[in-house]
C-alpha cells in the first residue's frame, strides 16, 4: 500500500519567516509527486514533481523531489498571513492506466501570525 | 467556467437516512472522482470515473454509490447513512492527460447524527 507522510503535522510562524515542509513517501513504481493548498474548502494545485522534473518554483513557493531520499521539501520564503492553510502531499504510480489515484498525506497545517 | 460545482454545501441526515451528493463540472473533464477528509487526515478515494458509464471503486467504497450518466456530472449516493460517513466529501476532475492536476470542488460537509 502507498504511504505518504508529512511533517510537521503543524507549524506556527511569523510574517517574514521562510518555512520548510516534508514529505516523504512509500510507493511501488512511483510517477509523480504534487503538492496542494487548502485554505477554507478546495484544495488547489501547486506543484507536480517528477523524475524529469524535480524541481518547481512559484514567485515565494519552491519544491525539491530528492528521489534518492523518497521525499520532497515545499519551501515558502517570505511568508504571508495569506499563505496559512494546510498543505497536502500526493503521490501516483505508474500502474497502467491509473497514475491518477492520488494518495494523500495527512496535510501540514501553516499558521502565519502577522 | 464555474468548475467544479458541489450542492449542497452542508448537510445534516439521520442514522439511515440516504442522500444524493450533487457534482457537475463544465470543462469537459472525462475523469471524475469523489474524495471524503476527516478531520486531521489526508483525502481518501472513494469512487472515481474515467468517463460516462464506466465508474470504479476507489481506496474506501463501502456505505457508497456512483453513476456517471453525463461527462458534466457525477452524483454519489449514500444509501443508508452512518455516523462513520460524518466528513467532509470532495468532487474532483481532471483532464485524461496531465490527469493528476485535479480540480476540486468546494466540499459538502455531512453530518450523520
Amino acid at each position: 500500500e502507498d504511504k505518504v507522510v508529512q511533517s510537521p503535522l503543524s507549524l506556527v510562524v511569523h510574517e517574514g519567516d521562510t518555512v520548510t515542509l516534508n514529505c516523504s513517501y512509500e510507493v511501488t513504481n512511483f510517477r509523480s509527486l504534487l503538492w496542494y493548498k487548502q485554505e477554507k474548502k478546495a484544495p488547489t494545485f501547486l506543484f507536480m514533481l517528477t523524475s524529469s522534473g524535480i524541481e518547481k518554483k512559484s514567485g515565494r513557493l519552491s519544491s525539491i523531489l530528492d528521489k534518492k531520499e523518497l521525499s520532497s521539501i515545499l519551501n515558502i520564503t517570505a511568508t504571508q498571513t495569506g499563505d496559512s492553510a494546510i498543505y497536502l502531499c500526493a503521490v501516483t504510480r505508474n500502474s497502467g492506466g491509473s497514475n491518477y489515484k492520488l494518495t494523500f498525506g495527512k496535510g501540514t497545517l501553516l499558521t502565519v501570525n502577522p | 467556467n464555474a468548475g467544479v460545482t458541489q450542492t449542497p454545501k452542508f448537510r445534516i441526515l439521520k442514522i439511515g437516512q440516504s442522500m444524493t451528493l450533487q457534482c457537475a463540472q463544465d470543462m469537459n473533464h472525462n475523469y471524475m472522482y469523489w474524495y471524503r477528509q476527516d478531520p486531521g487526515m489526508g483525502l481518501k478515494l472513494i469512487y472515481y470515473s474515467v468517463g460516462a458509464g464506466i465508474t470504479d471503486k476507489g481506496e474506501v467504497p463501502n456505505g457508497y454509490n456512483v453513476s456517471r450518466s453525463t461527462t458534466e456530472d457525477f452524483p454519489l449516493r449514500l444509501e443508508l447513512a452512518a455516523p462513520s460517513q460524518t466528513s467532509v466529501y470532495f468532487c474532483a476532475s481532471s483532464y485524461s492527460t496531465g490527469r493528476e492536476t485535479q480540480y476540486f470542488g468546494p466540499g459538502t460537509r455531512l453530518l450523520v447524527l
